[in-house]
């Protein structure tokens, strides 16, 4: 079946336009998680969303980072008037279920690069 | 923020010999994971050890976990040039279900 999707694969942006990324996680999959992974902070939580629960945001590393999921499955993560330092790759993964002892399904990523 | 650090950084071997990767972590997790990382982009799940277990075997793969001393390690048997890779550990503690990654080793098998 098919895996997570990203898009776009690569994104450069000039700093302080604003972004959006898109995730589409595996059919079915309730869980949904957004991560970052840059060379000075290395792989990085952001967000997570479980069905209908709040989402944990406590990853977040300012209030120009937001996140959706719509209707239980794609999500966007947008960055507003971005940065240099929010470069990095952004990687999205998804799970069955809420539990912790879930496996996490890795998209491909999407490479930002602010000039 | 990150759990734990990982050693080595970096290994470097042969076609055939044994890889060992090792992760500490600082909190009581529920569970830890390794994960394989291709070219810089997606993870891939390799194993996962729960905290009351403290050896996994999968294939070439065998984890351990010794939760007193707050780490665990990976070994890749008979490696081959297709396990060159990056290799993160990622600990889920708590209620939470997000992974806290390690710092990462860049494995680099050679024919």
């Amino acid at each position: 079946g098919a895996g997570v999707s990203q898009s776009p694969s690569n994104k450069v942006t000039e700093k302080g336009k604003d972004v959006e990324l898109r995730c589409d996680p595996i059919s079915g999959h309730t869980a949904l998680y957004w991560y970052r992974q840059s060379l000075g902070q290395g792989l990085e939580f952001l967000i997570y969303f479980q069905g209908n629960s709040a989402p944990d945001k406590s990853g977040l590393p300012s209030d120009r980072f937001s996140a959706e999921r719509t209707g239980g499955s794609v999500s966007t993560l947008t960055i507003q008037r971005t940065q240099q330092e929010d470069s990095a790759v952004y990687l999205c993964a998804s799970s069955l279920g809420r539990e912790g002892y879930r496996e996490q399904f890795f998209g491909p990523g999407t490479r930002l690069t602010v000039l | 923020s990150q759990q734990g650090e990982e050693d080595p950084q970096a290994l470097s071997i042969q076609e055939g010999e044994n890889a060992t990767m090792n992760c500490s972590y600082k909190t009581s997790i529920n569970n830890l994971q390794w994960y394989r990382q291709n070219s810089g982009r997606g993870l891939v799940h390799l194993i996962l050890i729960r905290s009351n277990e403290r050896e996994k075997h999968s294939g070439r793969l065998r984890v351990t976990l010794d939760t007193s001393k707050k780490s665990s390690s990976l070994l890749i048997t008979a490696s081959r040039a297709a396990d060159t890779a990056s290799y993160f550990c990622a600990t889920v503690t708590g209620t939470a279900s997000k992974l806290t990654f390690g710092t990462g080793t860049r494995l680099q098998v050679t024919l």
